[in-house]
């Protein structure tokens, strides 16, 4: 099973700066297996981002993914007031089972 | 638009079986290019993900559920199920319904149900 380790468990900052939030798998997932979802509280998760990289529909640009391999990061680059959520990543390589991170909780 | 939506008992007692269902609009779930999954939440967990169920039928399930755990369909109805055997507190927690993508690169989770929540208590 592949462990997804989130870092750091909260980020506290304020509208306007930059976050940064890290995910580091276990092994390699490859370039492209690897998506972020955000939940705010009472709401299912929502895909962010796919394939590291890739904006889901109606994502908004300041949300970057990057990273390949292990390591990958989600950044937030000017944090809006409905951006304060909680993040997780997720691998869905073939190797099953698919798994998640335990998740960055963004809060002001 | 595709939607999801769960459904099933808010309570369930020790070693009984949890059966939930998810009733799919918007698209056929037999189709053969996507997958039908369960996904838990879970203070102490977090996010796991149970298991699937392809539109041909094939199934795969997470070895930490596998040996107490079905999951099905009926195509006749557009839902499939999830039965989980022999339940604990540790089975109480939030089951979402979700779709992927056949497609390697798709297997991102796109489209959730809004959860059910279930206690496990006598």
């Amino acid at each position: 099973e592949i462990v997804l380790t989130q870092s750091p468990g909260t980020l506290s900052l304020s509208p306007g700066e930059r976050a940064t939030l890290s995910c580091r798998a276990s092994q390699s997932v490859g370039t492209i297996y690897l998506a972020w979802y955000q939940q705010k509280p009472g709401q299912a998760p929502r895909l962010l981002i796919y394939g590291a990289s890739t904006r889901a529909t109606g994502i908004p640009d300041r949300f970057i993914g990057s990273g390949s391999g292990t390591d990958f990061t989600l950044t937030i680059s000017r944090l809006e007031p409905e951006d304060f959520a909680v993040y997780y990543c997720q691998q869905y390589s073939g190797s099953l089972p698919w798994t998640f991170g335990q998740g960055t909780k963004v809060e002001i | 638009q595709v939607q999801l939506q769960e459904s099933g008992p808010g309570l369930v007692k020790p070693s009984q079986t949890l059966s939930l269902t998810c009733s799919v609009s918007g698209v056929s779930i037999s189709s053969s290019d996507y997958y039908w999954s369960w996904i838990r939440q879970a203070p102490g967990t977090g996010l796991e993900w149970i298991g699937y169920i392809h539109g041909s039928g094939t199934t795969h399930y997470n070895p930490s559920f596998e040996s107490r755990l079905i999951i099905s369909m009926d195509t006749s109805k557009n839902h499939f199920s999830l039965k989980l055997t022999s339940v604990t507190d540790g089975d109480t927690g939030l089951y979402y319904c979700v779709r992927s993508h056949l497609r390697p690169s798709l297997r991102y989770f796109d489209i959730w149900g809004q959860g059910t929540q279930v206690t496990v208590s006598s």
